[in-house]
Parts: C-alpha cells; sequence; structure tokens
C-alpha cells in the first residue's frame, strides 16, 4: 500500500467551477502537508503548505487537513484555463522541508 | 521563494556513457539540496540527500555508485549518472531547502529530461 493515495485523473471541468483535489495517507507522523503544481515538462511549483490539522486560504486556493481522518483536499474557486496542470499533494513528517512523500499527482484540465 | 536551475534542461546519451546534471541555487545559499527522479504519469521519487560538504544520503534501493551526488559549494549540487542505460532514463528534478515563512520549503528546478539510447 502506498502512503499518500491521490486519484491520478484525469479531471476535466469547465471554465470558472469549483475544483476539489483530495488526498489520503496511512502514516500519522505526517504533519506537514503541501500542495505543488507541475505543468508539462517542469519543475513542481509550492502552491501551499500547511502544518497540521485545518485551513488554509490564499486567493483561489484553500487546502484543508483532517489528520483524525488522514484526508487532505486544496480546492480551487473560479478555476481558470491557466490553471490545467497536475497537481501533487506532498507531505513530510518533521517539517515542510524535510524528506517529501508525494502523491501520484492529480492531472486538471479546465476547459475554456 | 528560492529560485532553482538545472542544466540541461534535457540530454541524450549512448547506453553505457555517464551524464552529470548541474542544479543550482541562484538566490539562496543551500545547506540541503534533494535529488528526486519521475518516471511518466508517475510521482516524485526522493533518490538522494545533498549536504553540502558532506557525502549524500541515498534513500533505499538507490544505487549510490551509479547516481554519484556531490555538493562541493553552497549554490551547485551535480547529479552524475554513470554507465547510463535506457530504464535510467527519466526525468530529474532537484530542489533547495529554504527558508518560507516560520519553516522551510522545498523549492524545485526546472528538472532535466535524460534520454538513454
Amino acid at each position: 500500500q502506498k502512503e499518500v493515495e491521490q486519484d491520478p485523473g484525469p479531471l476535466s471541468v469547465p471554465e470558472g467551477a469549483i475544483v476539489s483535489l483530495n488526498c489520503t495517507y496511512s502514516n500519522s507522523a505526517f504533519q506537514y502537508f503541501m500542495w505543488y503544481r507541475q505543468y508539462s515538462r517542469k519543475g513542481p511549483e509550492l502552491l501551499m503548505y500547511t502544518y497540521s490539522s485545518g485551513n488554509k486560504e490564499d486567493g483561489r486556493f484553500t487546502a484543508q487537513v483532517d489528520k483524525s481522518s488522514k484526508y487532505i483536499s486544496l480546492f480551487i474557486r473560479d478555476s481558470q484555463p491557466s490553471d490545467s496542470a497536475t497537481y501533487l499533494c506532498a507531505m513530510s513528517e518533521e517539517t515542510s522541508g524535510s524528506r517529501l512523500t508525494f502523491g501520484e499527482g492529480t492531472q486538471l484540465t479546465v476547459n475554456p | 521563494g528560492a529560485v532553482v536551475s538545472q542544466h540541461p534542461s534535457w540530454v541524450i546519451c549512448k547506453s553505457g556513457t555517464s551524464v552529470k546534471i548541474e542544479c543550482r541555487s541562484l538566490d539562496f545559499q543551500a545547506t540541503t539540496m534533494f535529488w528526486y527522479r519521475q518516471f511518466p504519469k508517475q510521482s516524485l521519487m526522493l533518490m538522494a540527500t545533498s549536504n553540502e560538504g558532506s557525502k549524500a544520503t541515498y534513500e533505499q534501493g538507490v544505487e549510490k555508485d551509479k547516481f554519484l551526488i556531490n555538493h562541493a559549494s553552497l549554490t551547485l549540487s551535480t547529479l552524475t549518472v554513470t554507465s547510463a542505460h535506457p530504464e535510467d532514463s527519466s526525468f530529474y528534478i532537484c530542489s533547495t531547502l529554504a527558508p518560507r515563512g516560520s519553516t522551510d520549503t522545498q523549492y524545485f528546478g526546472p528538472g532535466t529530461r535524460l534520454t538513454v539510447l
């Protein structure tokens, strides 16, 4: 069983839709939770990071962590075609900068 | 956030040859850098953690004699794939550890696509 599970999609939505991306994990020692966006043939770009349970909002993006359920989410409001990319969740035990375990990534397409 | 570059962005080589990939931290002195490998439609897999001035720490299953890592300065880490074979063809990505708010975060380079013929 993988430590981090993420539905690879693909996920296709119309422009303006609310997108929900999710990951589940099995390692209860994970404390830091990140979401990265990766465009094709590019390196991942950090979108959000959260420590422990709770919500964090940054513009159109909201990250949620439920440690009791070992479940994290990323919501994208008013999605744009430029949001089309692969979204990777990542987690670590010690700090947001230590050894990261990634999900498989969800491929998102926002159609104009 | 920190700016990370990689060179080359893509490389094609013959089986049995060695390839060196450079990872540079352009605006931050990085004590720690990470090397990842990503196969098509798969996630990033950590290969090794590179610490300036000391030996790299390799993940289980990664051959340290095949993937040589050198972190000779605070701005440069190199990954050399020795005696490359077609199964080594992949997307290699480095990251540096830099402060973000009250904690450290990994900032990734643009990646190097290696194709071994």
